[in-house]
């Protein structure tokens, strides 16, 4: 069985603080991928990044960054130089890389409150 | 413009009445899915379809049924809703399983059964 922990509930910084979101996962599957999707308050789900867990490369794209360590099963989510717009719940996803590869497991959230 | 239409976006029914909430995709896609989101649940996979005939069993599928006949459609079928199924439903689809790259969602469709 997988899982994805999202251990912050909520978040709440000031505007232009950096903030790190964690993800931490348990699965039994060797590969693997992970997701990170972002829910603003206007309810659409948009799709932010998917990596594989034979690719341990951080990525960085704008303001966002994201670290993944297959030693300690986590995928954490940078945000540097916070602003009001990434206010928003966010959420880790897993999923298998073979069998039931289509099946995901999701994390609780995590809501982010940037004060201007 | 590629996107993922569902139908209704809101509807509120009585317990037993059946109903189906369409799920459209004009991009091609080989990958569906339904979820439910439900407050401090996070989202939740109800059934996912890898191509047209091949449906599978997600994390909470009890109560609901889908079908994949065409490739564009994925509608989800309640057959006697109950107000435990009261929730936001969101439909995904991309490219296919493997090459989730980027993952398109429906708007959302909020069903309150009474």
């Amino acid at each position: 069985a997988q899982k994805v922990t999202q251990a912050q509930t909520e978040i709440s910084v000031v505007e232009k603080e950096d903030v790190t979101l964690d993800c931490v996962y348990e699965t039994r599957d060797t590969t693997y991928y992970l997701f990170w999707y972002k829910q603003p308050p206007s309810g659409e789900l948009v799709f932010l990044i998917r990596r594989n867990s034979f690719d341990e490369q951080n990525e960085i794209s704008g303001r966002y960054s994201w670290n993944f360590q297959k030693s300690t099963s986590s995928f954490n989510f940078t945000i540097t130089a916070s602003q009001v717009v990434d206010s928003a719940v966010y959420f880790c996803a897993l999923s298998p890389y073979n069998t039931n590869a289509g099946k995901s497991t999701f994390g609780d959230g995590t809501t982010l409150t940037v004060k201007p | 413009e590629a996107q993922v239409t569902q139908n209704p976006r809101y509807l509120i029914t009585v317990t037993g009445k059946k109903l189906t909430v369409t799920c459209s995709q004009n991009m091609n896609h080989e990958y569906m899915s339904w979820y439910r989101q439900d407050p401090g649940l996070g989202l939740r996979q109800i059934y996912y379809s890898m191509n047209v005939e091949v449906t599978d069993k997600g994390d909470v599928p009890e109560g609901y049924k889908v079908s994949r006949k065409e490739k564009r459609n994925f509608p989800l079928i309640l057959e006697s809703p109950s107000p435990n199924q009261t929730s936001l439903y969101f439909c995904a689809s991309s490219l296919d399983e493997a090459d989730r790259d980027t993952q398109y969602f429906g708007p959302g469709t909020r069903l309150t059964v009474l």
